[in-house]
């Protein structure tokens, strides 16, 4: 099957400082996933924070980056420096393909709290 | 307008009595999904709709019923409450079941 882990709990960083949540993956279903960063911000839905569907390949949004990462099967979430609004829960998430379409396997979910 | 509404927002059932949870999308989505999410949990796929076609995953198969009057509107059906139904509950929808999904703030159901 397949499966997403990431930094388990909740992670504090002060405003200003860098902000790394580990991201790995594993999958039977298909050799190259597409990936995933969702969030949730208080209060609103899961957003799709950024994707990247080719191996190799970097995605961005909102200051933030993620490497696809196929020797290590990682997808490892990075910030440089952090704002107070980046405060929220991030998810890993890998899509994949079955006979009856894509379906998302989630991570547990990253609290993410900056502290100005 | 990227909305996904849920309805209701919370939700409070007995053991043993019926649960709907009702979800609506105005942007023409074909695909409409929905996910179980408990505390220290990942975000678990129950099942979704492809237009008019209904996909359950295996393992809940039995658990979870749904239906789509329309392309708008999909629900999620629970004949049967039990504590262990207790969870948040997110639709999404997408353009087809290779792109972005959209999320709604989810529906918290309490069984007592």
């Amino acid at each position: 099957g397949d499966s997403v882990t990431q930094t388990e709990g909740q992670v504090t960083v002060s405003e200003s400082k860098s902000l790394i949540i580990n991201c790995t993956y594993s999958t039977t279903s298909i050799a190259y996933p597409n990936l995933f960063w969702y969030v949730r911000y208080p209060g609103e839905g899961l957003q799709l924070l950024l994707k990247v569907i080719t191996a190799g390949q970097k995605g961005s949004s909102r200051g933030f980056e993620a490497t696809y990462n196929k020797e290590t099967t990682s997808f490892h979430l990075q910030k440089a420096s952090v704002q107070e609004s980046d405060s929220a829960v991030y998810y890993c998430a890998l899509g994949s393909t079955n006979s009856a379409g894509n379906k998302l396997t989630f991570g547990i979910g990253t609290r993410v709290l900056v502290r100005p | 307008d990227t909305t996904v509404k849920q309805n209701p927002r919370y939700k409070l059932a007995r053991v043993g009595k019926p649960v709907n949870l009702i979800c609506s999308q105005t942007m023409n989505h074909d695909t409409m999904y929905w996910y179980q999410k408990k505390p220290n949990q990942a975000p678990k796929l129950l099942l979704f709709y492809y237009d008019k076609i209904l996909n359950r995953e295996a393992d809940t198969f039995e658990k979870f019923q749904s239906s789509r009057p329309n392309n708008s509107f999909c629900s999620l059906y629970i004949g049967s409450a039990g504590l262990e139904y207790s969870a948040m509950y997110l639709c999404a929808s997408s353009r087809g079941t290779f792109y972005e999904q959209y999320f709604g703030p989810g529906t918290r159901l309490t069984v007592l």
